[in-house]
């Protein structure tokens, strides 16, 4: 069974508007950590924000947030204020059993952002 | 700080040859991961330590093997090279006691097999 879903290919934004990149994940684990990571079309792999389940709040980081629905299952970024350097793919990650579980950090697809300016 | 540092960069194999892909990370972090990346797709884990001297296979372990003899380096060796093994190579790694820092990830290696 997939464990990480994004379901949007790719998506476009205009400049300095706000986006939702949209993550849903499947585990029985009550403890699991959800990660975003940007991918620039140099490949680098840049960590965004990160998201416990036992967080109590919205994790954030600058223009970053994460929307955590934990009944949903879904964890979604929203960037606010879109710049063209956003422009690249964004992943979505999981990690199970926090705390002396499983080591391993799972991937989704990803999804490709495009800015328009 | 170097991070995660990757060599090569960028290599060509023949059909059959052998290489090893070299990691370093100076963090002194204690887990260690090789994801690979094919075109358009997400990562996937090939193998991993959580330590000097321990290691265990990710999803995609076949044809590949890896070693981990101390905290800082993690190489990942590939025999008989098939052109499925074409394909972009990540090393990270990750400081058990803090999820919130996230996985370090190296720059990549492009790797192609003819």
């Amino acid at each position: 069974a997939q464990k990480i879903t994004q379901t949007q290919p790719g998506m476009f934004v205009q400049e300095k508007e706000a986006v939702t990149l949209d993550c849903t994940y499947d585990t029985s684990d009550p403890s699991y950590g959800l990660f975003w990571y940007k991918q620039p079309s140099s490949g680098e792999m840049i960590f965004l924000i990160y998201q416990g389940s036992y967080d109590q709040q919205n994790a954030t980081e600058g223009r970053y947030s994460l929307n955590f629905q934990k009944a949903r299952k879904s964890a979604n970024l929203v960037i606010s204020a879109s710049q063209l350097g956003d422009s690249a793919m964004y992943f979505c990650a999981m990690r199970e059993g926090l705390w002396g579980g499983s080591e391993k950090l799972v991937f989704g697809k990803g999804t490709k952002l495009t800015v328009n300016p | 700080n170097a991070g995660v540092t990757q060599t090569p960069k960028f290599r060509i194999l023949k059909i059959g040859q052998s290489m090893t892909l070299q990691c370093t990370q100076d963090m002194n972090h204690n887990y260690m991961y090789w994801y690979r990346q094919d075109p358009g797709m997400g990562l996937k884990l090939i193998y991993y330590s959580v330590g000097a001297g321990i290691t265990d296979k990710g999803e995609v372990p076949n044809g590949y093997n890896v070693s981990r003899s101390t905290t800082e380096d993690f190489p990942l060796r590939l025999e008989l090279a098939a052109p499925s093994q074409t394909s972009v190579y990540f090393c990270a790694s990750s400081y058990s006691a803090r999820q919130e820092d996230g996985y370090t990830f190296g720059s990549g290696t492009r790797l192609t097999v003819v």
